[in-house]
């Protein structure tokens, strides 16, 4: 079965300051990754996938996620951190029949001035 | 011209009743989900339907019934509520095939409270 562990329920960074999340994947067939961020009271809007491509992916809003298959990670990052980037992120990895998404925990980042 | 929308918001409601919370999306989309967010913000999925036929049922109790009228609808009933159903429910819509590579595209949620 698939499943996502997202460390850390919390991260905070100041403005400006470098954003990583991280994401561990457990899949058994050649993984499709995915991040999500969910804004206060709202639904999820995807930030970027990973379907077998290159293993860098650019996303949305300066995101980007680098699959590493030896460590079985999927960590976002960002430069630069803005106010606005404030929301909870979520982690997916698709099911076996590419079907479903089974979502991480989630990690709330908190951007302070 | 919300691509996905939900009706109602907010959901207060007494054990034991039944209640609908209805989905549209305006895309053109083939498939539609509807999923739980728990209190822990844990998000799975409960149904998918692609042309207005079922293909996904993830093990939720038969109290829940989605219903597709069109496949630009997706409603969910819930009969005789539970206070574990106290949860906020997204509706998801994607293009074509049912498959993640179509990106999924969420409406605002429908926040259900069970008392």
């Amino acid at each position: 079965a698939q499943s996502v562990t997202q460390l850390g329920s919390h991260v905070s960074v100041s403005e400006g300051a470098l954003v990583l999340l991280r994401c561990n994947y457990s899949s058994s067939v050649p993984p499709y990754l995915f991040w999500y961020v969910q804004y206060p009271n709202q639904g999820l809007q995807l930030l970027l996938k990973y379907t077998s491509a290159a293993t860098l992916v650019k996303g949305i809003n300066g995101f980007e996620a680098e699959f590493k298959k030896s460590e079985t990670s999927f960590h976002l990052t960002k430069p630069s951190a803005h106010m606005s980037d404030a929301a909870e992120y979520f982690c997916a990895v698709a099911n076996s029949g590419y079907s479903t998404l089974t979502f991480g925990k989630g990690t709330m980042l908190l951007v302070s001035p | 011209d919300t691509a996905v929308s939900q009706t109602p918001k907010y959901l207060v409601t007494q054990m034991g009743n039944d209640k609908s919370i209805k989905c549209e999306q305006n895309l053109g989309h083939d498939t539609m989900y509807w999923y739980k967010q728990d209190s822990k913000k844990f998000l799975k999925i409960m149904f998918s339907y692609n042309n207005k036929e079922l293909i996904i049922n993830e093990t939720v109790p038969n109290r829940f019934s989605p219903k597709s009228p069109d496949k630009a609808h997706l409603n969910l009933h819930i009969n005789s509520l539970e206070l574990g159903d106290s949860a906020v429910y997204f509706c998801a819509s994607s293009q074509v095939s049912g498959l993640v590579t179509d990106t999924q595209y969420f409406g605002p949620g429908t926040r259900l409270t069970v008392l």
